[in-house]
Order: C-alpha cells, then structure tokens, then sequence
C-alpha cells in the first residue's frame, strides 16, 4: 500500500533560519506528491506540487520541494523562515494507480523563535 | 464570497444523536472528499464522491454515510454520533482535470461528542 511519512511531529527554527521539512513516501512507481499547509484554525492550501514534470518544485510563500526518486523523498525547504511560516505542513501523495485519493502524512508543526 | 463552504462550524452533541455536517462548494467541481483530521494522524478518509449520485468509500468509512443529489453539495452524515466520531472534518473538492489536480479545502468543522 502507498503511504508517506514525516519525519519529525514538531520541527522549531529561528527566524531568518532554513526549514527543512522532511517527507518520504513508499510507491513503485512515482506518484503524484503534495505539500499542503494548514494555519491555525482553517482548511488546508496547497504549497506545491510534484507531477513527473521537473523535480524541483517551486511553491507558494518561498518554499519549494524538489523530488528524488533514489530516496523516495519530497522534502519541503524554504531559505529563511519568517513568522508567519508557524503552522503545519502535510506532505501528501496520489497513487499513480489513483484517479482520486490522496494519502496524508500525519504532519508537522513548524513553530518560529523570534 | 465564491469557494467552499462547511456548516455548522461548531458543533456539540450527545451519543446516539444524528448529525449532519453540510458541504457546499461553487466551483462545479465534479470530486468532493470528506476527511476527519485527529492528532498524530493527519487527515483520514472517510468518503469521497466522483459526481453526482456517485460515491465511495474511503479509508474509515464506518458509522458514516454520504449522499450527492447535486453536484454543489456533499452532507456527511453520523447516524447514531459516538464519542470516537469527536474530531475536525473538513471537506474538499477538486477539478476532473488529472491525477494532479489540486484539491480545495473547506474551513472545516469542529464536532465534540459527549
């Protein structure tokens, strides 16, 4: 069965500082990968995605992803982290076998020291 | 406003209650999802619909049924309401356009069973 994983429930970093954000998934054959991000108290967005087109993705509000198949991995980073960065972040994936589900991750908090 | 919208956003009941959780989105979107998101689990889920009339399971569908008569709504249903069913359900839905289409989540509603 497909399935991602996040490593890291609560990732903490200084303002200003890289976020590195880690995502691995499981599949034979390379799906469709997702990074969405849900701030306090609302439904989640999508940041970026991943669609067999080029491997490093470029997203929303600086952060970008780049896919590598020799590690089954999607990781999520942005440069310098800004407050407004504090949320959680879902790493998320798409069977190549499915025209519709999408597998969660379970998340990770991501809290910014001032 | 256009988008998706859920209703109500809170909601407290007892054990044994029905309860409906309403799902409404503008878009014309032919697949809606219905999700519960519980700590340490990220989003599970629970239905999903491809059109109107059609519907299917996802991966925790017990004690939960779903109905599509128009392609705007999605009402998720707790037949008889249990204190395990106490979590955040959020709604979604997505364009037909591929197996990387984005999808678009409601803000979400926050159901307490007593």
């Amino acid at each position: 069965a497909q399935s991602v994983t996040q490593l890291g429930s609560h990732v903490s970093v200084s303002e200003g500082a890289l976020v590195l954000l880690r995502c691995n998934y499981s599949s034979s054959v390379p799906p469709y990968l997702f990074w969405y991000v849900q701030y306090p108290n609302q439904g989640l967005q999508l940041l970026l995605k991943y669609t067999s087109a080029a491997t490093l993705v470029k997203g929303i509000n600086g952060f970008e992803a780049e896919f590598k198949k020799s590690e089954t991995s999607f990781h999520l980073t942005k440069p310098s982290a800004h407050m407004s960065d504090a949320a959680e972040y879902f790493c998320a994936v798409r069977p190549y076998s499915s025209a519709s589900k999408i597998i969660f991750g379970s998340g990770t908090r991501l809290s910014i020291r001032p | 406003d256009a988008g998706i919208t859920q209703s109500p956003r809170y909601k407290i009941t007892e054990t044994g209650r029905q309860v409906t959780l309403m799902c409404h989105q503008t878009w014309s979107h032919s697949y809606m999802f219905w999700y519960r998101q519980d700590l340490g689990h990220g989003l599970r889920l629970i239905y999903y619909s491809a059109a109107a009339d059609i519907t299917d399971k996802g991966e925790v569908p017990d004690g939960y049924v779903v109905s599509r008569s128009k392609t705007e709504n999605f009402p998720l249903t707790l037949e008889s309401a249990t204190r395990s069913q106490t979590s955040v359900y959020f709604c979604a839905s997505s364009e037909d356009s591929g197996r990387g289409e984005t999808q678009y989540f409601g803000p979400g509603t926050r159901l307490l069973v007593l």
